[in-house]
């Protein structure tokens, strides 16, 4: 099955750096990669996503950027503010076009604090 | 449209009972996924059910089942609880294809 290594565990910036959190999976066969932020007691929300068929996907201060070759994927944050403190999860996907179903893998997530 | 809910939100139980969980996905959505969220493994998937039908099972014993109802609304079964399945239970909806999004959670604690 896939594997989904993600670095690092924890990551500490001053407000106003930029933050880069990095993953690598193992199935190259994974055509999806969405990242999710978990603030402490909440569920985990969709941030940013990106489909094998981009390289590279921006929303404002955030980015992600896929290499299919090397088999990992990066999320960047800048200028970034106390309220992106969370905890940031990657994740891998397989989508099967027989079945419609897909099965997601999840990266062990980075604790972000971002320091006035 | 409503988000994904999911009750009870806290649940605590006592070894080798049994406990049901249920998650109600986002309206139009077919596809529920469950997952388990502790501290040190992070997220790990249960089983992902699509149109009443199990698609994918993830590497957890035969005492985690689930199952679909034809509304989409989706239920947890976790059989002979053990200390060890004290976690935050989490499900996801998705119409299937790439997006999901995730329940509030469901908190289980055994003792």
């Amino acid at each position: 099955g896939e594997n989904v290594e993600q670095h690092p565990s924890t990551l500490s910036v001053q407000e106003g750096d930029s933050a880069v959190i990095k993953c690598t999976y193992s199935d190259s066969a994974s055509n999806y990669f969405p990242w999710y932020k978990q603030e402490l007691g909440k569920r985990p929300q969709l941030i940013i996503d990106i489909r094998s068929n981009v390289g590279e996907k921006k929303d404002q201060r955030i980015a992600v950027t896929l290499n299919k070759t090397a088999k990992h994927f990066s999320l960047h944050i800048t200028e970034t503010q106390p309220e992106d403190s969370a905890v940031y999860f990657c994740a891998a996907s397989r989508l099967n076009p027989s079945n419609t179903g897909n099965q997601f893998y999840f990266g062990t997530g980075t604790s972000l604090t971002v320091i006035p | 449209k409503a988000g994904v809910t999911q009750t009870p939100r806290y649940l605590i139980k006592t070894r080798g009972q049994q406990v049901t969980l249920s998650c109600s996905p986002i309206s139009g959505h077919r596809s529920v996924s469950w997952y388990q969220q502790t501290p040190g493994q992070g997220l790990q998937f249960l089983f992902e059910y699509f149109s009443e039908t199990q698609r994918n099972k993830g590497n957890f014993p035969g005492r985690f089942s689930g199952r679909q109802f034809s509304n989409s609304r989706s239920e947890m079964n976790v059989s002979t609880l053990e200390l060890g399945d004290s976690a935050l239970y989490l499900c996801a909806s998705g119409e299937g294809r790439y997006e999901q999004y995730f329940g509030p959670g469901t908190r289980l604690t055994v003792t």
